[in-house]
């Protein structure tokens, strides 16, 4: 079945800086790629996701990017501030109802 | 409030006892799913229930043991559980089609003592 990898496992960054967390998937099927975030004592939140006829897609502070060729795709987030700590999960899919998702990426914003 | 209500928020049970955990949408999806999280592992997916129907059971012990009654509401029934099933059980909904977004219910935190 499909397997997500996900990096890094921690992220720090200073408040302003940019975040980058990258993915790599191993179905060559996949075509829809979503990103979540997980706050404490929360689910996981849809914040943006990008299916594979695209190749980037921008939502005021978040983008991602996706790369069929190579079978990654990638979350940038830009002026980070500290509310944008929490855990981050890529996922893939190739259909419907077959979701799989990376191991989570804790980001941490210092003020 | 996501849409998605899980019931209880935190359980406590004894290897010997019998549970169910609740989910409840009323987004219109017609897909759910119980998804089991651990610390630093991939979120597992246990079932997938589309219009009402299993459609999958990713080879999880039979201690487990989904009821979906109807398009809005999941169970998960458990008994006789482990002490490594201690995790966090996630339900999630969705429309029953190729890209649709998973909406997630906030989770039942299982302690197995």
């Amino acid at each position: 079945g499909e397997n997500v990898e996900q990096h890094p496992s921690t992220l720090s960054v200073q408040e302003g800086d940019s975040a980058v967390i990258k993915c790599t998937y191993s179905d060559s099927a996949s075509n829809y790629f979503p990103w979540y975030k997980q706050e404490l004592g929360k689910g996981p939140q849809l914040i943006i996701d990008i299916r594979s006829n695209v190749g980037e897609k921008k939502d005021q502070r978040i983008a991602v990017t996706l790369n069929k060729t190579a079978k990654h795709f990638s979350l940038h987030i830009t002026e980070t501030q500290p509310e944008d700590s929490a855990v981050y999960f890529c996922a893939a899919s190739r259909g419907h109802n077959d979701m799989r998702f990376g191991a989570g990426t804790r980001l941490t914003v210092k003020p | 409030e996501t849409g998605v209500t899980q019931t209880p928020r935190h359980l406590v049970m004894g290897m010997t006892n019998k549970k169910s955990l609740k989910c409840e949408q009323h987004l219109g999806h017609n897909a759910m799913y119980w998804y089991k999280q651990s610390a630093k592992k991939p979120l597992e997916l246990m079932f997938v229930y589309s219009l009402e129907e299993r459609v999958e059971n990713n080879s999880v012990p039979s201690r487990f043991s989904p009821e979906c009654p109807n398009s809005s509401h999941l169970f998960l029934h458990l008994h006789t559980l482990q002490p490594e099933d201690s995790a966090l059980y996630l339900c999630a909904s969705s429309q029953s089609r190729e890209g649709a977004g998973y909406t997630f219910g906030s989770g039942t935190r299982l302690t197995v003592v």
